[in-house]
């Protein structure tokens, strides 16, 4: 099975603040992840798909890059509905595993 | 618009069977791979098993294979998981999701049901 790591576990920031999320693959996944959003008490939301596309609806200050093992998630310009935590998962096979979560709380 | 509505979560024992449903509304149920995904109280997202739209095939988490069953029927727009033999670590929310351009990306989820094995 693919194993997803993610870094930081946690980070505090401000508004306005760029943020970068880190999430590496045991094995290469070409491009085959994706990132979510959740908020607390609710769904996850697909943010990123592909490691780079963003899906419909989302706001273009989340970005996503990376290919192979390792892949990162920019928010540039945090605003207060940004914080939540986010989740990388692999979608190169299954099990479609997913990372452990960052969680972005306010400075 | 995509709407997912699962149904059926609850209280169980132990050794207890559920089963869940998720009603789908919105887009081509047929066309699409569907699967569970879970959250336990507090902690990270496990997917559980996913029924392919193309040949029907099913896969399934090691942690719940052999007594997870997932099914689907597409005349009823519904997605199925059969849980039995259930354990205290199965105590989670579970969500569908709708497959989006892969079977493994999931860009439509449903609300969750919360289901509790306990005595």
């Amino acid at each position: 099975d693919i194993q997803m790591t993610q870094s930081p576990s946690s980070l505090s920031a401000s508004v306005g603040d760029r943020v970068t999320i880190t999430c590496r693959a045991s094995q290469s996944i070409n491009t085959y992840l994706n990132w979510y959003q959740q908020k607390p008490g609710k769904a996850p939301k697909l943010l990123i798909y592909a490691a780079s596309t963003l899906q419909s609806g989302v706001p273009s200050r989340f970005s996503g890059s990376g290919s192979g093992t390792d892949f990162t998630l920019t928010i540039t310009s945090l605003q207060r509905e940004d914080f939540a935590t986010y989740y990388c998962q692999q979608s190169y096979n299954a099990p479609f595993t997913f990372g452990p979560g960052t969680t972005v709380d306010i400075k | 618009e995509v709407q997912l509505l699962e149904s059926g979560g609850g209280l169980a024992q132990p050794g207890g069977s559920l089963r869940l449903s998720c009603a789908a509304s919105g887009f081509i149920f047929s066309s699409y791979a569907m699967s569970w995904v879970r959250q336990a109280p507090g902690k990270g997202l496990e997917w559980v098993s996913i029924f392919t739209s193309s040949g029907g095939s099913t896969y399934y988490a090691d942690s719940v294979k052999g007594r997870f069953t997932i099914s689907r029927d597409n005349s009823k727009n519904t997605l199925y998981l059969q849980l039995n033999s259930l354990r205290a670590e199965d105590t989670a929310v579970y969500y569908c999701a709708k497959g989006g351009r892969r079977s493994g990306d999931f860009d439509y989820w449903g609300q969750g049901a919360l289901v509790t094995v306990s005595s």
